[in-house]
């Protein structure tokens, strides 16, 4: 079975802080990865994936994600925070092949402070 | 256009009784997934529903059920309630099903507390 693995709960960093979320995965396939985010109040919303290509992916809002593949990695990043960062972020993983099943990691809480 | 809808918002419950929860898809979207996210975890796929047939399911009991109507929107129902089935219920619908993956947008969810 899929597992996806977040190592931050809880980030706290100061405006133009540099950021990087780790997300592990553990399946051996091809997979699709996801960055979702989710802003207080406001329902989960898409900020990159990445199917083929090009390991680097770039997003939303000026974050990027690095697929590393001999590490089964899908860290995410952003050069410069800002306030309206804080929000939840989840890393997710589809089994490439077919149907729509998200496996999601537990989520990292940012909180980005003036 | 308006997003993915989910009704209600909000719903409390008893431990044993039933509740339906319902999600009606973005316009022109067919397949409708259903994730529970209980506090501070990530969504847990439950299923998924095509041209309402049923095209994947995730590790719950039979007490979880969903269906699709040919209006592609989807009820899933729980029975026989229990203090852990507390969560948010999250809908997300997707345009076709084509047997690669597609983007699916979520919905604001039905937040569910049994007591």
């Amino acid at each position: 079975a899929q597992s996806v693995s977040q190592h931050n709960h809880h980030v706290i960093l100061s405006e133009a802080a540099s950021l990087e979320l780790g997300c592990n995965y553990s399946y051996g396939g091809t997979v699709n990865l996801f960055w979702y985010v989710q802003y207080p109040g406001q329902h989960l919303q898409l900020l990159l994936k990445y199917f083929s290509g090009d390991p680097l992916v770039k997003g939303i809002k000026g974050f990027e994600a690095e697929f590393i593949k001999s590490k089964f990695s899908f860290n995410l990043r952003k050069p410069s925070v800002q306030w309206s960062d804080t929000a939840e972020y989840f890393c997710a993983v589809n089994a490439g092949g077919g149907g729509n099943k998200l496996t999601f990691g537990t989520g990292t809480q940012l909180k980005v402070e003036l | 256009d308006a997003g993915v809808t989910q009704s209600p918002t909000h719903l409390i419950k008893t431990r044993g009784q039933h509740v339906t929860l319902r999600c009606s898809p973005i316009s022109g979207h067919k397949s409708v997934s259903w994730y529970q996210q209980v506090l501070g975890q990530g969504p847990q796929f439950i299923f998924q529903y095509y041209e309402k047939e049923e095209r994947g399911r995730g590790n719950f009991p039979d007490r979880f059920s969903a269906r699709q109507f040919p209006n592609y929107s989807s009820e899933l129902n729980v029975n026989a309630l229990l203090l852990g089935d507390s969560a948010l219920y999250l809908c997300a619908s997707s345009p076709l099903d084509r047997g690669l993956y597609n983007e699916q947008f979520f919905g604001p969810g039905t937040r569910l507390t049994v007591l």
